[in-house]
């Protein structure tokens, strides 16, 4: 599994957006870069999901250039409620049935 | 639609004692997972079970830790003789198909275990 390095904690303030780089230097060809965020008491909860340029859902975009080295998760106009651990995750569709999170960056919103 | 259940939600056991956590994954759901997740860490993969066979179980720490899905629905981690170093927070996740990073894991709301 490809290592993922993330910055462990950010602060921001409620509107802003708030954007996450992961970098994954070892990045296979067949590997998937996905996003998980985490409530204190609950389990992680799938986010967004891509493998080249840009991906965006409802909830977050999500940037990978391309050589695939880095990828940046974009929060528009976070809330309160987008306090949370949010993991990057490297993996390709064949490999590992698990999933290595790694420690996650602590995004703390304020008010 | 419900989710993936665990229960109890919080456990607190003596040193020695033997604990069993329970997780009902969603219907339908071949694939099932444990993980392990100590305080202020990320999620550590535990065991996987396809329906009820139980393809990996390289994360278990030790050979007190026991999980089974008998029928390949409910799926019960067994911990015998519980140590300190066992108190962590247990989740349980399951997906649609056989997993792999490409299918998406659904998780439960943990079982947090205290050992005494």
């Amino acid at each position: 599994l490809a290592k993922t390095t993330q910055p462990i904690s950010m602060d921001s303030y409620e509107g802003q957006e708030v954007n996450i780089t992961c970098s994954h230097n070892n990045i296979a060809t067949n590997d998937y870069i996905t996003w998980y965020q985490q409530f204190p008491s609950q389990g992680p909860r799938f986010i967004i999901q891509g493998y080249k340029t840009k991906v965006t859902n409802e909830v977050a975009s999500l940037f990978i250039p391309a050589d695939r080295k880095s990828s940046t998760l974009s929060l528009p106009r976070v809330s309160l409620s987008d306090t949370a651990v949010y993991y990057c995750l490297v993996g390709s569709r064949t490999g590992a049935n698990n999933l290595f999170f790694g420690t996650g960056t602590r995004l703390t919103v304020i008010p | 639609g419900a989710g993936v259940s665990q229960s109890p939600r919080y456990k607190v056991a003596k040193r020695g004692q033997d604990v069993a956590l329970r997780c009902d994954p969603i219907s339908g759901h071949v694939s099932l997972f444990w993980y392990q997740q100590a305080l202020g860490q990320g999620p550590e993969f535990l065991t996987y079970f396809q329906n009820e066979a139980q393809l990996d179980k390289s994360g278990l720490p030790s050979d007190r830790f026991f999980a089974e899905r008998p029928e390949g629905s409910v799926s019960t981690l067994k911990i015998q003789r519980t140590q300190q170093e066992d108190s962590a927070v247990y989740l349980c996740a399951s997906s649609l198909a056989g997993g792999g990073v490409t299918d998406t894991q659904y998780f439960g709301p943990g079982t947090r275990l205290t050992v005494l």
